[in-house]
């Protein structure tokens, strides 16, 4: 089975710097995604970035950037110039590449983001 | 803009009552998915349906069953619910041309409290 670890609970970063979120997952298969997950106080789930296993070059959206380091099984999400509006709980979640099937993600325990102006 | 609503922001409940969490779709996708969130524990599965009328059973099935009628719905029922049960129930979809390529939409949560 898959796992996904978390292991900051919480992290907290000045406004306008940079944090780094980390997640490690484990697996046995080669095809699978990788999903950065943000959840506001409000409760809705929004993807923030995605990242496919075969693809070597680290996805990026905007201040948000991942590295991904599939043979350390590793997936950590650099936020720059931290917002305010950042502050969430965020998931890291693995996905596998099912073929035309259905299947769920496995998320991590989530990272508390609080932002200090 | 994809749109996953829930039937219920919040919902108190007596134990052994028959529990229904309806979730609704607007973009015709494939697959939807019942998660429940509890504190330090993440998101875990417990049903999903890849078409009308199918469903698997996901980690944590037990004390659940779902019902997919209809394409844009998918609703998580509690037989008899129990205290266990309360918890925040998270609602997705998502397109469904492959599992874990599709990126999976959520729903803004159903906050179930079994007293």
């Amino acid at each position: 089975a898959q796992t996904v670890t978390q292991s900051q609970p919480e992290m907290s970063v000045q406004e306008a710097e940079t944090v780094t979120l980390s997640c490690t997952y484990d697996t046995s298969e080669s095809d699978y995604y990788l999903f950065w997950y943000k959840q506001p106080p409000s409760r809705q789930m929004i993807l923030v970035i995605r990242q496919e296993a075969y693809k070597q070059q680290n996805a990026t959206e905007n201040r948000f950037s991942v590295n991904f380091q599939k043979a350390a099984k590793s997936f950590s999400l650099k936020i720059s110039d931290s917002q305010l509006g950042d502050a969430a709980m965020y998931f890291c979640a693995y996905g596998l590449y099912s073929g035309g099937g259905a299947d769920g993600l496995t998320f991590g325990k989530g990272t508390h983001l609080i932002i200090q102006p | 803009d994809v749109k996953v609503t829930q039937s219920s922001r919040y919902l108190v409940k007596r134990t052994g009552e028959k529990v229904f969490l309806e979730c609704v779709q607007d973009m015709d996708h494939e697959n939807m998915f019942w998660y429940r969130q509890d504190p330090g524990l993440g998101l875990r599965l417990i049903y999903f349906s890849y078409d009308v009328k199918m469903k698997e059973k996901g980690d944590i099935p037990e004390g659940y069953s779902v019902s997919r009628e209809k394409k844009e719905r998918f609703s998580l029922i509690l037989e008899s619910a129990s205290t266990n049960q309360t918890s925040m129930y998270l609602c997705a979809s998502s397109r469904g041309l492959a599992g874990g390529e599709d990126t999976q939409y959520f729903g803004p949560g159903t906050r179930l409290t079994v007293l």
